[in-house]
């Protein structure tokens, strides 16, 4: 079983929609989970970062905790074309030791 | 300007030849790691170090070594590269004092023939 799961799509979805993006981890004792972005060829990025149970809204992005079920979402409203990327999922379950998943693609129709 | 950089971002080298790729920050950041990024295997932890002189293993530590002896830099060594470690490479730093959130360098693809 992987450490971090993520559906590695693509997720397609029209301009102005919801894009929800899920991801599943293992170790029960994790206490970060992070979102980033990476638009191909580039370098990831951060979007999101969350500590707690609950929701976490930044603008059109809200990052969803439960620890209890060991999953962390990803929600994009008024999804743009822009936002077309690789959404990779991280989780740090000691230290600073990192796992990320393998990511999910999404693309944004116009 | 915030970065981290890298060097060189592409290295094209022969079995064996050792090599050394660079990393620095100037965030002043306590924790800085590398990862390699494999089509289909995602972002794989190599190295990592919460502080000078302080590093432990990610996922993947087989066939690399790492150093920080000062706070800015953390370089990756391979000592005898081999073709599966044909890939691409991030450096990240991060705040620390329990801020995980990482800033990533622009990438070093790496070619070993």
């Amino acid at each position: 079983q992987k450490e971090v799961e993520q559906n590695s799509g693509p997720l397609s979805v029209p301009e102005g929609a919801i894009a929800s993006l899920n991801c599943t981890y293992s170790d029960r004792g994790s206490q970060s989970f992070f979102w980033y972005r990476q638009y191909s060829g580039k370098s990831p990025e951060l979007i999101m970062s969350i500590y707690s149970n609950g929701d976490k809204e930044d603008g059109r992005f809200t990052a969803q905790l439960n620890k209890a079920s060991q999953y962390v979402s990803l929600l994009i409203r008024d999804s743009q074309p822009s936002d077309s990327a690789t959404y990779l999922c991280a989780v740090t379950p000691v230290g600073f030791k990192t796992i990320f998943g393998a990511g999910t693609r999404l693309f944004v129709k116009a | 300007e915030a970065q981290v950089t890298q060097n060189p971002r592409y290295l094209i080298t022969v079995t064996g030849k050792k090599l050394t790729v660079t990393c620095s920050q100037n965030m002043n950041h306590e924790y800085m790691s590398w990862y390699r990024q494999d089509p289909g295997l995602g972002l794989r932890q190599i190295y990592y170090s919460m502080n000078v002189e302080v590093t432990d293993k990610g996922d993947v530590p087989e066939g690399y070594k790492v150093s920080r002896k000062e706070k800015r830099n953390f370089p990756l060594i391979l000592e005898s590269p081999s073709p599966n470690q044909t890939s691409l490479y991030f450096c990240a730093s991060s705040l620390g004092t329990g801020t995980y959130e990482q800033y990533f360098g622009p990438g070093t693809r790496l070619t070993v023939t």
